[in-house]
């Protein structure tokens, strides 16, 4: 029973390169997203899928890019990555907002710790 | 923005003893939820309580919810080295599938 699944779990980056942050979850869920977690700023929310085939900029958006390959994946992709964002991303996943109960409990990997020099 | 913050930023305890963390947030809720991080590991959802509760309890830990007040406790008894950990509370926002997190407060429990 995997859950979230993040890849890479650490990676190092030079100014200026690309790369894509994967994530996929076995659970039916439809809502998925992606946090930054920077010492003494929480977790803050970068982009959020709330169904498949839907993407919502959340929070802190500038400089990413998500696509929702199907209801299982979600990416994230730094398209010109910038020391700025050095942090650790997570993934998570829940199931539907449900009336009137609410948000749903959400699912996290073990994230993804970036580096960029 | 932040919706969600708790209060101390950091504890340390002894073994055995309890831990209170407190979260206040600003706008009207759905649902608290409190969640548990152990160092460098994701999030694990503990506990759920509904905006119509004012109490819940899941084995050792108690989670009291004031409306009125807008805040919420999280109660650890007798705690355990193992609950060692970073403990964060989310707040709906609204009406999305979005949840906003507080700043976390860092529990330490020496054996």
């Amino acid at each position: 029973n995997a859950g979230v699944t993040q890849t890479p779990k650490f990676q190092v980056l030079k100014t200026g390169q690309s790369m894509t942050l994967q994530c996929a979850q076995d659970m039916n869920h439809n809502s998925m997203y992606w946090y930054r977690q920077d010492p003494g700023m929480g977790l803050r929310l970068i982009y959020y899928s709330a169904s498949e085939g839907t993407t919502d900029k959340g929070e802190v958006p500038n400089g990413y890019n998500v696509s929702r390959l199907n209801k299982r994946e979600f990416s994230l992709r730094l398209e010109s990555a910038a020391p700025s964002q050095t942090s650790v991303y997570f993934c998570a996943s829940s199931e539907a907002l449900r009336a009137p109960g609410g948000n749903q409990p959400q699912h996290f990997g073990d994230g993804t710790r970036l580096s960029i020099l | 923005s932040q919706q969600g913050e708790e209060d101390p930023q950091a504890l340390s305890i002894q073994e055995g003893e309890n831990a209170t963390m407190n979260c206040s947030y600003k706008t009207s809720i759905n649902n608290l939820q409190w969640y548990r991080q152990n160092s460098g590991r994701g999030l694990v959802h503990l506990i759920l309580i509904r905006s119509n509760e004012r109490e819940k309890h899941s084995g050792r830990l108690r989670v009291t919810l004031d409306t009125s007040k807008k805040s919420s406790s999280l109660l650890i008894t007798a705690s355990r080295a193992a609950d060692t950990a970073s403990y964060f509370c989310a707040t709906g926002e609204g009406g999305s599938e979005k949840l906003v997190f507080g700043k976390g407060t860092k529990l330490t429990v020496n054996p």
